[in-house]
Formats: C-alpha cells, sequence, structure tokens
C-alpha cells in the first residue's frame, strides 16, 4: 500500500520569503501525486497534480512542485508567499498501477505567515 | 468547473437523532464520490468510497449501519449519520471524481455536525 510522509507539523514564513514544503511518498511505481490546501473550516481546494510527463508542474496561486523520483519526493514550492497563503496544506498519493480509487494523505502542513 | 457542494454546511442536532448530508457535483458526472472524516488539526480519514447505482465500500472500522451512503445519481451522494452520538462530532468531507477526468478527486467545502 501506498504512504505518504509530510515531515513539518507547522511552518512559519515570513510574507514575501520562499517557501517549500516536504511530502516523500512510498509506492512501489510512479504514482499519481497532488498537493491540497485547506483553509479553517473550509473543503480542500486542489492546488496542483502530477500523473506523468514534466517533473515540474505549475498550479494554481503560484505554486510549483517538482516530482524527483530518486528521491520520492514531490515538495511543494512558492518563490514568495502572500498572508493569504496562511493555511494548511496536504499531500496525497493515488495508486494507479492497482486501479485504486483511493487518495492517501499526509499528515498536513500547517503555513503560518508573519508580517 | 469541477465544483462540488454539500448540504448542510454546519448542523447541530439531538443525541439519537439522525442527519443527512448531501454531496453534489455540480457541472461534471462522478460515478465515484469519496466520503472523509476529519477530526481538528488532523488529517482526513475515508470512511467509504460510494460507486453510482452499486453499494458503498467502507474502509476498516466504519460501521456501515451507522454511517448510510447513497450514490443515486452521477451528481449526488447522500451520507446519513444514523443515531448520531457527540462522539460521531466531526467535519465531514465528500469529493468527487470525474466520469472522464481521471483521477483527480474534487472537495466539497464540508460539513460540521455537533451532536448534543
Amino acid at each position: 500500500a501506498q504512504s505518504v510522509t509530510q515531515p513539518d507539523i507547522h511552518i512559519t514564513v515570513s510574507e514575501g520569503a520562499s517557501l517549500e514544503l516536504r511530502c516523500n511518498y512510498s509506492y512501489g511505481a510512479t504514482p499519481y501525486l497532488f498537493w491540497y490546501v485547506q483553509s479553517p473550516g473550509q473543503g480542500l481546494q486542489l492546488l496542483l497534480k502530477y500523473f506523468s510527463g514534466d517533473t515540474l508542474v505549475q498550479g494554481i496561486k503560484g505554486f510549483e512542485a517538482e516530482f524527483k523520483r530518486s528521491q520520492s519526493s514531490f515538495n511543494l514550492r512558492k518563490p514568495s508567499v502572500h498572508w493569504s497563503d496562511a493555511a494548511e496544506y496536504f499531500c496525497a498519493v493515488g495508486a494507479p498501477l492497482f486501479g485504486n480509487e483511493k487518495l492517501t494523505f499526509g499528515t498536513g502542513t500547517r503555513l503560518t505567515i508573519i508580517p | 468547473g469541477a465544483v462540488v457542494s454539500q448540504h448542510p454546511s454546519w448542523v447541530i442536532c439531538k443525541s439519537g437523532t439522525s442527519v443527512k448530508i448531501e454531496c453534489r457535483s455540480l457541472d461534471f458526472q462522478a460515478t465515484t464520490m469519496f466520503w472523509y472524516r476529519q477530526f481538528p488539526k488532523q488529517s482526513l480519514m475515508l470512511m467509504a468510497t460510494s460507486n453510482e447505482g452499486s453499494k458503498a465500500t467502507y474502509e476498516q472500522g466504519v460501521e456501515k449501519d451507522k454511517f448510510l451512503i447513497n450514490h443515486a445519481s452521477l451528481t449526488l451522494s447522500t451520507l446519513t449519520v444514523t443515531s448520531a452520538h457527540p462522539e460521531d462530532s466531526s467535519f465531514y468531507i465528500c469529493s468527487a471524481r470525474e466520469v472522464a477526468g481521471g483521477e483527480t478527486q474534487y472537495f466539497g467545502p464540508g460539513t460540521r455536525l455537533l451532536v448534543l
């Protein structure tokens, strides 16, 4: 079965600074990878996804993520954060080989932005 | 595109009553919908997978007689919490997977249930 690890529970970043949120996965082949963002009391919004092809994927709100097979990672980046980026971020993995529709979510990283 | 709605967004009920939560895909058809539960400051826990026209598949440890799921059409799935108790209080989120759109799940805004 697949698994996802988000090593950082909470990250604090100054507004305007760059951001990288880490995500590592475990799966026997190339998985489907997703990053979602959740504001307090809200559902999840899809930021970006990777299925195949170019390993650097662009998402909404200026986010990007890079799939690195050798490191089993799919880290999320943003060059300059805005106060509105404060939220909970979830990495998720799907398992295409087994036709598994389920997503496995990481435990999330809470992002705090300071002025 | 790919908008999912949930109703109600908030519900407060007395212990022992049943509560129904609706999940709708507004601008696409979804053969598969998923129901998650989220505890405060925690990740999402998949409760069940709902396929249109067939019985839902429940995750281990989820009581299917307590959490009734119906997926009667390609745009609507319902979760009914039967005989709710305070420990059922939680944030319930649904997601829908497009028929033609591959593996992406689109999430609803969630329903917060408080059982008194």
